[in-house]
């Protein structure tokens, strides 16, 4: 079974529009959980990172937050553009074995004009 | 410019013939690591290696070898190449001696095994 959840696994939203993805864990203890952005047919890229002591962190239009007592995460989207088309996986490091990620499957958004 | 770069970007294959996809950064990041990624699955940890000649099995080592004889190169070796290792492949690099810190992936690799 997958430690790292994510929902909605799409979604579809209007440029403009704010959205919100959910990341659920059960990696535990871990070290720090990530989110990245993957165009189609790339690498991904680093969004944000939290440690587990951290609970929001920004990254321009992006923010992430983590309520550690939950285990759940979550990436904010503020005024969507078309280039936010993308998928957003969120990623936990275990701390038993920092050498290991989880990685979630994945929300795919498109933003439409 | 900081990169990590891999070689082949596509290739289609028959099962059985011995390949290596090349993976090299340039950062002098000590931590690497190979993931595939498969639709409905996300990406997967295949190895891993912390520095120079040292190096780990991660989700889905089964299939394939890995070597680090130097600091920059990390290639993925598939010694008899399977339809079921059809995938998406990427290679990242660290700068921190775990997989802690930020990982830097490579563009890909579209492996197809017929």
């Amino acid at each position: 079974k997958n430690q790292v959840e994510q929902s909605p696994q799409s979604l579809i939203i209007l440029e403009g529009k704010n959205c919100t993805l959910q990341c659920n864990y059960t990696v535990s203890p871990f070290s720090n959980l990530r989110w990245y952005k993957q165009d189609t047919g790339r690498g991904p890229v680093s969004l944000t990172i939290m440690t587990f002591s951290e609970n929001t962190k920004s990254n321009g239009r992006y923010t992430a937050t983590l309520d550690a007592d939950t285990k759940q995460s979550s990436l904010h989207i503020t005024a969507s553009q078309l280039s936010d088309s993308a998928s957003y996986i969120c990623v936990v490091s275990y701390r038993s074995n920092d050498y290991k990620l989880s990685f979630g499957a994945g929300t795919t958004v498109t933003v439409r004009a | 410019e900081a990169q990590v770069t891999q070689n082949p970007r596509y290739l289609i294959t028959v099962t059985g013939k011995k390949l290596t996809v090349t993976c090299s950064q340039n950062m002098n990041h000590e931590y690497m690591s190979w993931y595939r990624q498969d639709p409905g699955l996300g990406l997967r940890q295949i190895y891993y290696s912390m520095n120079v000649e040292a190096t780990d099995k991660g989700d889905v080592p089964e299939g394939y070898k890995v070597s680090r004889k130097e600091k920059r190169n990390f290639p993925l070796i598939l010694e008899s190449p399977s339809p079921n290792q059809t995938s998406l492949y990427f290679c990242a690099s660290s700068l921190s001696g775990t997989a802690g810190g930020e990982q830097y992936f490579g563009p890909g690799t579209r492996l197809t095994v017929t």
